[in-house]
């Protein structure tokens, strides 16, 4: 198993700039989430999803948006990057989504995303 | 409101001492209690985690947390830290019902020799 994938590792982005950060899992996990990670503050939840086609907003969806057309990626758009989203970006999954429990989250390594 | 706070933004320990992190929790049910350790440049890795029963829990790498109801505590405890033990660890809550974790801010741990 490869765990949780994230690409790219590295990305610096103009103001303006649209991307997408990828993010898959082959655990077969139906809980999916992104998060931001910045000095002083821990982790905040931008999105998650509990399973295919169905996504919710977390503490901090603005300036992102998400799909989940299959259980395996969930990517994370960027519609017009902004300074204020330099940070590093998380991916992380677990089992239990529609079908409820309770699980630790797997994370993947990462996107250190810069917007000048 | 749910939340989570660790007190000690960075802790200096010497090779070989005892450690103790702190974790604070403020839930409105039963909570649900993990701690994940972040090396330099990489993910979040799971440590221990507190679901129910036994109050003291032990993790990978020597650690272990013990959960205090009554003081809404989970604090990470290693009795003999090791130099590849630093490193940012963070204590996380939730979730019972809905699907939010709730993170906190961490503590960076360093080692001397």
């Amino acid at each position: 198993n490869a765990g949780v994938t994230q690409t790219p590792k590295f990305q610096v982005l103009k103001t303006g700039q649209s991307m997408t950060l990828q993010c898959a899992q082959d655990m077969n996990h139906e809980y999916m989430s992104w998060y931001r990670q910045d000095p002083g503050m821990g982790l905040r939840l931008i999105h998650y999803s509990v399973g295919a086609g169905i996504t919710d907003q977390g503490e901090v969806p603005n300036g992102y948006n998400v799909s989940r057309s299959t259980t395996e990626d969930f990517p994370l758009r960027l519609l017009s990057a902004a300074p204020s989203q330099t940070s590093v970006y998380f991916c992380a999954s677990r089992p239990g989504g529609m079908s409820g429990g309770v699980y630790e989250q797997y994370f993947g390594p990462g996107t250190r995303l810069t917007v000048t | 409101a749910q939340s989570v706070t660790q007190p000690d933004i960075h802790i200096t320990v010497s090779e070989g001492a005892s450690l103790e992190l702190r974790c604070n929790y403020s839930y409105g049910a039963t909570p649900y209690l993990f701690w994940y350790v972040q090396s330099p440049g990489q993910g979040l890795q799971l440590l221990l985690k507190y679901f129910s029963g036994d109050t003291l829990v032990q993790g990978i790498k020597g650690f272990e947390a013990e959960f205090k109801r009554s003081q809404s505590s989970f604090n990470l405890r290693k009795p003999s830290v090791h130099w590849s033990d630093a490193a940012e660890y963070f204590c996380a809550v939730g979730p019972n019902t809905g699907n939010q974790f709730y993170f906190g801010t961490g503590t960076s741990l360093t080692v001397i020799p």
